[in-house]
């Protein structure tokens, strides 16, 4: 079955760029049925998506305005994982951030989720 | 953006009871060409991700117990619960997928009585 592991740091100070990894297994990650996503949850914000890449013919990504300046989301072929950069955080980033995988619409497969504290 | 709002913010009720939850999107979340309601629900417990418990509004993920119902159209839309059981104690959370931003309802605490 499809699954998703998330790793990266769990404490990235103020200023300075988050970055996490989804690795994919149990599907491709340019299938052009399937959308990637990154979902954060905090207790002030409750659950917020923060964008998707996905692959029909040519690769699209789509990004939350709230943090439209500051995000890339990077699909990587080769590793059959995705990516998650973004900069310039405050300590209003700090929060438990998800991987999904969206298949014939649903989020079905979440991975196990990273807890994020921006803190110097 | 599409506000979901769900309420209540949270409920207890007895086990073997009924537990009814209502979300409310502030706009239409169907598409005429489908006719399908973009609506997710999802459960998620202490520790753990959301887990999807309906889609298209009423469908079934798999492996979801039959006590777990899903209906509603157009803006409002319920997921009941009719016999509460001790496993069922989460916080549920309805989503839109209609369009992005993929937009959360604010989640229902859902506690035993």
């Amino acid at each position: 079955q499809v699954q998703l592991q998330q790793s990266g740091p769990g404490l990235v100070k103020p200023s300075q760029t988050l970055s996490l990894t989804c690795d994919i297994s149990g599907d491709i990650i340019s299938s052009n049925t399937a959308a990637w996503h990154w979902i954060r949850q905090s207790p002030s914000r409750g659950l917020e998506w923060l964008g998707r890449t996905y692959y029909t013919s040519k690769w699209y990504n789509d990004y939350a305005v709230s943090v439209k300046s500051r995000i890339t989301i990077n699909p990587d072929t080769y590793k059959n994982q995705f990516s998650l950069q973004l900069n310039s955080v405050t300590p209003e980033d700090t929060a438990m951030y998800y991987c999904a995988r969206q298949f014939n619409s649903v989020f079905g497969v979440w991975g196990q989720g990273t807890m994020v504290t921006v803190s110097s | 953006d599409i506000v979901m709002t769900q309420s209540p913010d949270s409920l207890a009720v007895s086990l073997g009871e009924r537990a009814t939850i209502n979300c409310k999107s502030s706009q239409g979340i169907s598409y005429s060409s489908n006719n399908k309601n973009h609506l997710a629900w999802y459960q998620q417990k202490p520790g753990q991700p959301p887990k999807v418990v309906f889609y298209w509004a009423s469908t079934r993920e798999s492996g979801v117990p039959d006590r777990f119902s899903g209906s509603g159209s157009g803006t409002d839309f319920t997921l009941t619960i009719s016999s509460l059981q001790a496993e069922d104690v989460a916080v549920y959370y309805c989503q839109q997928y209609y369009s992005t931003p993929y937009t959360f309802g604010q989640g229902t605490k859902l506690e035993i009585k």
